[in-house]
């Protein structure tokens, strides 16, 4: 069965300090999507990537996130320098089309100490 | 006003018995809406799909629209042990930004 992998499953780190996420997506879904979602909240939406081309990051902290999907397939989301504020869980999801059904990946959850 | 309204619970539904998740949505001209299903410490995992007014049924779970009232909803039948997770209700934005938005979850707890 197709899934949406990601890596790593758990992350801790100091603030200030840099990290990184990387997420494959299902075979053949051009739409990637990165989310952070905070215990007891819904995921909230990042950033929208359609192929390698962002579609939506007005959600993303600009001045410490960034993200890439340089060949259109894998992502990386990178924090630097990290804060306390941004512990949470980190979800990708992809999806066939736009709109579409959004199959996402286990998660990265985040500690920062 | 949230985009997307849930009761964050906590629903305590007896094992056997129909469990009612409900939704509102501001966005009037949404088309798209879906129910995931989270446990804790997990990933959400889609559930229902639904896109036309009335029922759509998949084993023990229908979920109902309504876009007149702006209301979704999930029943699931015969409810299990198993079934006790938190169920987000998304809804696919079409003014400004189209973007999935997500409720804030409602925790089921269903007691044997």
């Amino acid at each position: 069965e197709a899934e949406v992998a990601q890596s790593p499953r758990y992350k801790i780190t100091e603030k200030s300090q840099a990290v990184a996420f990387w997420c494959d997506p299902i075979s053949g879904h051009a739409t990637l999507y990165w989310y952070r979602q905070i215990l007891g909240q819904g995921p909230e939406l990042l950033v929208q990537f359609q192929d390698e081309s962002v579609v939506d990051d007005s959600q993303l902290p600009k001045d410490r996130f960034s993200a890439e999907r340089l060949k259109g397939v894998d992502s990386t989301l990178k924090i630097q320098p990290a804060e306390l504020g941004d512990s949470a869980m980190y979800l990708c999801a992809s999806s066939l089309e736009v709109p579409g059904e959004q199959y996402f990946g286990p998660g990265t959850r985040l500690t920062v100490t | 006003q949230k985009e997307v309204e849930q009761n964050s619970g906590p629903l305590s539904v007896p094992e056997g018995a129909i469990a009612s998740l409900n939704c509102t949505y501001s966005d009037r001209v949404s088309q798209s809406f879906f129910w995931y299903r989270q446990y804790s410490g997990k990933s959400p995992e889609l559930i229902m799909s639904i896109y036309s007014n009335g029922d759509k049924e998949d084993g023990r779970f229908t979920a109902q629209l309504n876009k007149a009232s702006q209301y979704v909803s999930l029943l699931i039948r015969d409810s299990q042990p198993s079934d006790s997770a938190t169920y987000l209700c998304a809804v696919n934005r079409i003014q400004g930004a189209q973007k999935l938005v997500f409720g804030q979850g409602t925790r089921l707890t269903i007691n044997p």
